[in-house]
This record gives C-alpha cells, sequence and structure tokens, in this order.
C-alpha cells in the first residue's frame, strides 16, 4: 500500500529552539495532508489540515504562529515547532490523503516523537 | 461534536483467545466508521471500515459491525495470534464531503504465545 514517511522519527531538543519535522507522501501525490499530536493514553487530536499551495487551517486551539506548517510541493509537508517549550513534547504524527481513492483512503506516517528539555 | 470512545487498554490474551475491544461513538447524522491498527514503530493502518448501519467490516480475521441502535462499532477476533499485538484505535468521520476522522484514545492489544 501507500506510504508516508516523517523525519525524524525522534528529536530532543532545548526549550527555545525549534524544530522542523517533514512528511512525505512516497508514492502518491497527497494534495491535502494533516498533522496529529498524540498524548500519552490520549486520542490523536488533530492540529491542522494541510493543503498544497495554501494556508493550512488550524483546529481552535492550535497556535498557528507556534505551530508552523508548510505544504509546498505536493509530496512533501513540514511542521515547525518554535521556540519549542517543555509542554510542546509529544507524539506528532502527519497523514497523507490520495486524491486518486475515495476519501477515506488516508494514510499515516509512523510518527515523531519530540522530547523538549 | 463527534467523539469515539473505546475501551482502556492494555487488553492482555493469551495466543488462540477471543478478543473484543469495545467502541462506542457520539455523532450526528450517519458518519462512517473505522478500525486502524498500529503496529510498533509503523503508522496507523487502515484495518477495516463500515460506512452505513448494519454494516460489517473485515479483515485478516477481525470483525466489526456498525450498530446504529446501540452506537457501537466493536472489533472482534475468533483467535488472537501473537503478531496482533499493536495499538488498535477505532474513529469516525462525518459525512459531509471531506470531514476529518475522529479518534478513540487506542486500545493496546497484548498477545502471549
Amino acid at each position: 500500500g501507500a506510504v508516508v514517511s516523517q523525519h525524524p522519527s525522534w528529536v530532543i531538543c532545548k526549550s527555545g529552539t525549534s524544530v522542523k519535522i517533514e512528511c512525505r507522501s512516497l508514492d502518491f501525490q497527497a494534495t491535502t495532508m494533516f498533522w496529529y499530536r498524540q498524548f500519552p493514553k490520549q486520542s490523536l487530536m488533530l492540529m491542522a489540515t494541510s493543503n498544497e499551495g495554501s494556508k493550512a487551517t488550524y483546529e481552535q486551539g492550535v497556535e498557528k504562529d507556534k505551530f508552523l506548517i508548510n505544504h509546498a510541493s505536493l509530496t512533501l509537508s513540514t511542521l515547525t515547532v518554535t521556540s519549542a517549550h517543555p509542554e510542546d513534547s509529544s507524539f506528532y504524527i502527519c497523514s497523507a490523503r490520495d486524491p486518486s481513492g475515495r476519501p477515506e483512503t488516508q494514510y499515516f506516517g509512523p510518527g515523531t516523537r519530540l522530547l523538549v528539555l | 461534536g463527534n467523539s469515539v470512545t473505546q475501551m482502556e487498554g492494555p487488553v492482555t490474551l493469551s495466543e488462540e483467545a477471543f478478543l473484543t475491544i469495545n467502541c462506542t461513538y457520539t455523532a450526528t447524522g450517519y458518519p462512517s466508521l473505522f478500525w486502524y491498527v498500529q503496529y510498533p514503530g509503523e503508522g496507523l493502518q487502515l484495518l477495516l471500515k463500515a460506512t452505513k448501519a448494519d454494516d460489517k467490516g473485515s479483515n485478516k480475521g477481525f470483525e466489526a459491525t456498525y450498530r446504529k441502535e446501540t452506537t457501537s462499532f466493536h472489533l472482534e477476533k475468533g483467535s488472537v495470534q501473537v503478531s496482533d499485538s499493536a495499538v488498535y484505535f477505532c474513529a469516525l468521520r462525518g459525512n459531509s464531503g471531506y470531514s476529518t476522522l475522529t479518534f478513540g484514545k487506542g486500545t493496546m492489544l497484548l498477545v502471549s504465545p
């Protein structure tokens, strides 16, 4: 099946630094990508929907200036956590929708674990 | 709004035991229902789905039936294997165009030989 990759798989950074996470669709072009955040023993919470060539749509309560999303090509979306703080430590998961499939054809990356010290 | 509630884990079973992971939902209209599985170190994969009431989704020996009267979509398997050890997520998607997925918290299944 289709594959979505994320890089890095885990990252440790100091408080105040910025971290960029990449999400790639490897064998299809994704016009829409999604970014989720997951805390331990919690649901995946949708942070934002990213459409290629346009601004991301953020969910209520997600700071767009804190979590910068860029979807510059049909196979790449990036999430940058700016001025990271310990409370940003979490598991970030991206997902890409294959427009050639039915709407429910949504593929997920393996996730990126972020630890902010 | 939409929400999904699934049983907390971990669920610990011996190989060949019967599995049930409960999932109930709250949604307006007629959502589509999904079970995703996440194996260690991998992304979520669609396991099965059902798009209307009384539909039964099935895959790899797993089954779930869309029960609108009880707003449930319980996951079952008659005989689990060690390789089924993973985290299972119940999810729904509203029926309006490109609605987004709403997930439950996930249930970890551990199967011992």
